[in-house]
């Protein structure tokens, strides 16, 4: 079991450009969520899905879209990055039990 | 909006002594509580859980956290910590089986 993974580990962007990052798991869950992680600030949830073909806004949703298209992978979209948006991105997922298994990360940053 | 306080934000102990980390959370409905440890280089992961029963509950590593609804509160404790405990401690709430709320950590740093 390889759990939760997440590609890439790391990126720069230049504002305004866009990317997608992907969260894979392989543990059958039903949920998955979206985080972000800011010193200071803990983490904080962007979009989340309960389940394949749904997905559902967080508290920070704004500047970020997502898919939920099979549901062994939830995809975060950046359509038009800015500095703001410079953090580390945590991918996580459960069942029913509620335990969040968390991706390693990917560290973004936008020049 | 809901909301998890973490009063400290980094604390300093020396090997062997006891460790008290506050976690309060905001009311609203049913609450399920949670702490998870990031250690370096490392991904979260979980300590342990509260969902119903005893209020006292015991996770791994020796770890031991206590739900106090009338204070809104779910205390990490550790009576003898270890250079490795060393970590950031996340205290999260899910509210209503819906939305996890994470606090924004506590860095333990344990010297030996």
């Amino acid at each position: 079991n390889a759990g939760v993974t997440q590609t890439p580990k790391f990126r720069v962007l230049k504002t305004g450009q866009s990317m997608t990052l992907l969260c894979a798991q392989d543990m059958n869950h039903e949920y998955m969520y979206w985080y972000r992680q800011d010193p200071g600030m803990g983490l904080r949830l962007i979009h989340y899905s309960v389940g394949e073909g749904t997905t559902a806004k967080g508290e920070v949703p704004d500047g970020y879209n997502v898919s939920r298209l099979k549901k062994q992978n939830f995809l975060l979209g950046l359509e038009s990055a800015a500095p703001s948006q410079t953090s580390v991105y945590f991918c996580a997922s459960h069942q029913d039990s509620y335990e969040q298994y968390f991706g390693p990360g990917t560290r973004l940053t936008v020049t | 909006a809901q909301s998890v306080s973490q009063h400290n934000h980094h604390v300093i102990l020396s090997e062997a002594a006891s460790l008290e980390l506050g976690c309060n959370y905001s009311y609203g409905g049913t609450v399920n509580l949670f702490w998870y440890v990031q250690y370096p280089g490392q991904h979260l992961q979980l300590l342990l859980k509260y969902f119903s029963g005893d209020p006292l509950v015991k996770g791994i590593k020796g770890f031991e956290a206590e739900f106090i609804k009338s204070k809104f509160s779910f205390n990490l404790r550790k009576p003898s910590v270890q250079w490795s405990d060393t970590a950031e401690y996340f205290c999260a709430v899910l509210y209503n089986f819906n939305k996890f709320y994470f606090g924004s950590g506590t860095k333990l740093n344990v010297k030996p």
